[in-house]
């Protein structure tokens, strides 16, 4: 069974905490992605990774960081978390670049930056 | 990056309707999706679909690539039906707005 999970589901931060989101993925997936979630904006991609090391920014960068030292692992940081960062934060992974597969998602971190 | 957009944003339906929602996008693409958000949160794949058509049970799905839409179609819904669904395109996965399905019984 397929599974992507994520390192917390509800997260409680204060302004200028360096906060660091945990994805892990199991299916030897080569891409994975990071978005936020906000009422009525859908789903914005943040980064997206197509191998290890390597990152491409999404919508909205702006804030935030990634890292991927690993295949199965990618991780979203805020440097100095802000209030406009709560939000929900979803991680996804893919098969390939040039063999584009049905992406699956982790459950999703409800972060909160008081 | 590429657009795109659902229609309609919200939906209402009594049990038992049949639907058809709609994804427009802005180019062509040969990566699309359509996914259902839960209650909960959690985001289920229910088509992998570049192009042509696809069925599941009460679900359907037509992807015209050359027209840049894709269709999803609900049948004989259930209130378990009820929540957001979503489309994305393209290589780095871009999401529509999505659309709001309440399903009453």
């Amino acid at each position: 069974d397929v599974k992507v999970t994520q390192s917390s589901r509800y997260l409680v931060k204060r302004t200028g905490e360096k906060v660091f989101l945990e994805c892990v993925q199991d299916m030897d997936h080569e891409n994975m992605f990071w978005y936020r979630q906000d009422p009525g904006l859908g789903l914005r991609l943040i980064y997206f990774s197509y191998d290890v090391k390597m990152k491409e920014k999404g919508d909205i960068p702006e804030g935030y960081s990634v890292s991927r030292e690993k295949k199965e692992r990618f991780s979203l940081i805020l440097e100095s978390a802000s209030t406009n960062q709560t939000s929900m934060y979803l991680c996804a992974s893919t098969g390939g670049p040039f063999s584009y597969n049905e992406q699956f998602f982790g459950p999703g971190t409800r972060l909160t930056v008081l | 990056g590429i657009q795109v957009e659902q229609s309609p944003p919200d939906l209402i339906l009594q049990e038992g309707a049949n639907s058809t929602l709609r994804c427009n996008f802005s180019d062509s693409v040969n990566n699309l999706q359509w996914f259902h958000q839960n209650p909960w949160g959690q985001l289920i794949n229910l088509f992998y679909i570049p192009s042509g058509t696809k069925q599941n049970g009460r679900l359907s799905a037509t992807t015209v690539a050359t027209e840049r839409y894709s269709l999803l179609y609900i049948s004989s819904s259930q209130t378990t039906d009820s929540g957001v669904y979503f489309c994305a395109v393209g290589v780095d996965m871009r999401f529509g707005a999505g659309t709001r399905l309440t399903v009453k019984p």
